[in-house]
């Protein structure tokens, strides 16, 4: 039973760039939610996605962007890169948009601005 | 807006020492809370959670409480082993806030032999 995949593991970009980051959710999942992890800290809450729309969305602007396939697999979009967006990217997924439904994590994808 | 805390920030210990790692949260309008293990540039394991209606779940060497009137929850390890040392993370679902985690900056946590 396949787990929560993302791709690629590790990457990097310079200040400007766009760059996607891929999740495939755990066999049986429908919804992915992104989360941005910065050294040091905790996740932060992007956004949720569920029957190809997002459902939630945290505090991040624009630059920002998510699209959800119709095998439930997602992409996370950022463009105009800065500094700041350098941080470890999860991807979580779960059976549907309730809070009892438990979110399972991928092991991240390690995104770094130069 | 909910935010999360975890004290302390780091934690070293010998081997073999029980330990207490502390979470606290502003709004106790809590779904439920979780507590998750995270090791070096890895994903979220999922530890224990703990429902809103609940006082504490235990897994193992592990027991974690909850006092939502307090806003306030602890992770307990007994008997620390050096395969313990990882970054520990809790995190709420707020009532009515849907489906996302809100989480606490983390403890790292060092198990010395």
């Amino acid at each position: 039973d396949a787990g929560v995949t993302q791709s690629p593991t590790h990457l990097i970009k310079t200040r400007g760039q766009q760059v996607t980051l891929r999740c495939s959710p755990k066999s049986g999942h429908d919804t992915v939610s992104w989360y941005q992890q910065a050294l040091g800290q905790g996740p932060q809450f992007i956004f949720q996605y569920y029957e190809e729309e997002e459902r939630q969305r945290g505090n991040f602007p624009d630059r920002f962007s998510g699209h959800q396939f119709p095998n439930y697999s997602s992409e996370l979009n950022v463009n105009a890169l800065l500094l700041g967006d350098s941080a470890l990217y999860l991807c979580a997924s779960s059976l549907g948009t309730e809070p009892y439904n438990p979110q399972h994590f991928g092991d991240g994808t390690r995104l770094s601005i130069l | 807006k909910q935010e999360v805390t975890q004290i302390p920030a780091a934690l070293s210990v010998p081997e073999g020492e029980n330990l207490v790692l502390n979470c606290s949260f502003t709004d106790s309008a809590i779904y439920n809370l979780q507590w998750f293990r995270q090791d070096p540039g890895k994903g979220l394991t999922s530890l224990l959670l703990i429902q809103s209606s609940q006082r504490e779940q235990t897994s193992g060497r592990l027991n974690a409480s909850l006092d939502k009137s307090s806003g306030r929850s602890t992770l307990y390890i007994a008997a620390s082993q050096p395969g313990d040392s990882a970054t520990y993370l809790c995190a709420v679902k707020i009532t009515g806030g849907g489906n996302k985690l809100t989480f606490g900056t983390g403890t790292q946590l060092k198990v010395e032999l």
